[in-house]
């Protein structure tokens, strides 16, 4: 069965560093998404992408967050400059079609800012 | 845009027994609700979904109902066993736009 993949399942980096998580989303999916959960939280959404541009995001999502789709499999979340509230799983996602149907979610990379 | 709201944060049943979690939306244009099934460490998994076309859905021994009225769905487990033990997560997508917004979760636990 299909499914979304990310890597790393860990990244631990210094406060300042600039991380890149990466995924790759389920080959005939249109929309990609990221999300992330703090430890012991609810799920929240950072940010949707189809057709190779953000089509929404939350006010999470700052200019410190930027997502990129560099080639046609890859999916990627970079945080330019961490601190230590971003240390949280995040989980990238794609579903097939926008809305009304089921988003499949990855394994997560679970990021610590230390 | 949605708001989201799940009860309870806690539940705990002994094994055998039903267990519901109830959600409430904002936004009277949604028409999708899926549950997502946490474990520890784990993904997200859907374990069951409604459209607003219909009323209940039931898989084996998950069953959702929804009201539109209302606004709120309502996730139903009967004859929990203790691998039923999890956070579940409700989530909707209001009418614009294709995010998912989750509730606060539920943490079940199934006592043998």
């Amino acid at each position: 069965e299909p499914e979304v993949t990310q890597t790393p399942s860990h990244q631990v980096t210094q406060m300042g560093q600039e991380v890149i998580l990466r995924c790759v989303p389920i080959s005939n999916h249109l929309y990609f998404y990221w999300y992330r959960q703090i430890l012991g939280q609810k799920v929240e959404f950072l940010v949707s992408f189809y057709n190779n541009e953000i089509s929404e995001k939350s006010e999470i999502f700052d200019d410190q967050f930027s997502v990129e789709r560099p080639d046609g499999s890859n999916f990627t979340l970079k945080i330019r400059s961490t601190k230590l509230e971003d240390s949280a799983m995040y989980f990238c996602a794609s579903s097939p079609q926008g809305r009304n149907t089921e988003a499949f979610f990855g394994q997560g990379t679970r990021l610590t800012v230390v | 845009g949605e708001n989201v709201e799940q009860h309870p944060s806690t539940l705990s049943v002994q094994e055998g027994d039903s267990a519901v979690i109830k959600c409430t939306y904002s936004d009277s244009a949604s028409n999708y609700f899926p549950w997502y099934k946490q474990e520890l460490g784990k993904r997200p998994q859907l374990i069951i979904d409604i459209r607003s076309n219909v009323g209940e859905k039931k898989d084996q021994r998950i069953a959702v109902t929804l009201n539109k009225t209302a606004k709120h769905f309502s996730l139903h487990i009967t004859e929990t066993q203790p691998e039923d033990s999890a956070v579940y997560f409700c989530a909707g997508p209001g009418a614009a736009g294709n995010k998912l917004t989750f509730g606060g979760g539920t943490r079940v636990l199934v006592k043998p």
